[in-house]
C-alpha cells in the first residue's frame, strides 16, 4: 500500500543554521510522483517542488534543494541558511499513475526557525 | 481571483445540520480535488472530479458525504447530518489534469461542529 512518513514532527534550529527534512514513502507503482508542500500558519499549501520516479537528479532552487533517493524511497527536503519566514509545517506527498492522481501526504513536519 | 477560492472561510454548526463547503478552482483547471485535514495532520483524500465527472469517490468518509461538480468548474462539498468527527479543515485544490501537475490548494474551510 502506499504510504508516506515524516518521522521529524517537530524540528527547532537558530536562524541561519540549515536544516533537513526527512521523507520516506512506500510504493508498488513505478511511475509516481513526490511533492513537497509549505503550509504556514495562514493555512494555505504552498507547492514548493515535484519529482518523478524517473528522474533521481537532486535539485536545487535557491536556499532549497532536494535529494530523491530511489534505492532507500527516500525524498529529503533541505533549507540551507534558515529564516524566521521557512517557520511552517512542511509536507511530502506522494502521487501514484493508478490512483487517480490523488495526493498521499505524510504527517507533516513542523520547523520553527528562532531568531 | 488567480487561485482557488473557498468559502465561507469558517464555519460553525450545531451537531445534525447540513452544511455545504464551496470550492471556485483555477480557471482551465480541469481537475479538482477535496481534502479533509484533521488538526496535526497531513491532509486526507476525499474525492477527485475530472471536469464534471467524479472519477474517485474513495475517500469519503460516509454516506452524508456528498460532493458535485455539476459544470466542470465550481464544486461543492455536501455534508449531511454533521458528527462532531466532521470538524476538520477542508481543503480544495485543483490543477491541469496530468499527473506530474502539481495541485494548487485553496486556504480552506475550517468546519466546527458543536
Amino acid at each position: 500500500a502506499q504510504k508516506v512518513t515524516q518521522a521529524q514532527t517537530e524540528i527547532s534550529v537558530v536562524e541561519k543554521e540549515d536544516v533537513t527534512l526527512d521523507c520516506v514513502y512506500e510504493t508498488r507503482d513505478t511511475t509516481y510522483y513526490l511533492f513537497w508542500y509549505k503550509q504556514p500558519p495562514s493555512g494555505e499549501l504552498v507547492f514548493l517542488i515535484r519529482r518523478n520516479s524517473f528522474d533521481e537528479q537532486n535539485e536545487i532552487s535557491g536556499r532549497y534543494s532536494w535529494n530523491f533517493q530511489k534505492s532507500t524511497s527516500s525524498f529529503n527536503f533541505t533549507i540551507t541558511a534558515s529564516q524566521v519566514v521557512d517557520s511552517a509545517v512542511y509536507f511530502c506527498a506522494l502521487s501514484e499513475r493508478d490512483s487517480s492522481y490523488k495526493l498521499i501526504f505524510g504527517s507533516g513536519t513542523r520547523l520553527l526557525v528562532r531568531p | 481571483g488567480a487561485g482557488v477560492s473557498q468559502s465561507p472561510r469558517y464555519k460553525v454548526a450545531k451537531r445534525g445540520q447540513d452544511v455545504a463547503l464551496r470550492c471556485d478552482p483555477i480557471s482551465g483547471h480541469v481537475s479538482l480535488f477535496w481534502y479533509q485535514q484533521a488538526l496535526g495532520q497531513g491532509p486526507e483524500f476525499l474525492t477527485y472530479f475530472q471536469n464534471e465527472a467524479q472519477l474517485d469517490k474513495s475517500g469519503l468518509p460516509s454516506d452524508r458525504f456528498f460532493a458535485e461538480r455539476p459544470e466542470g468548474s465550481v464544486s461543492t462539498l455536501k455534508i449531511q447530518r454533521t458528527q462532531q468527527e466532521d470538524s476538520a479543515v477542508y481543503l480544495c485544490a485543483s490543477s491541469l489534469g496530468d499527473i506530474d501537475q502539481p495541485q494548487h490548494f485553496g486556504d480552506g474551510t475550517r468546519l466546527s461542529i458543536l
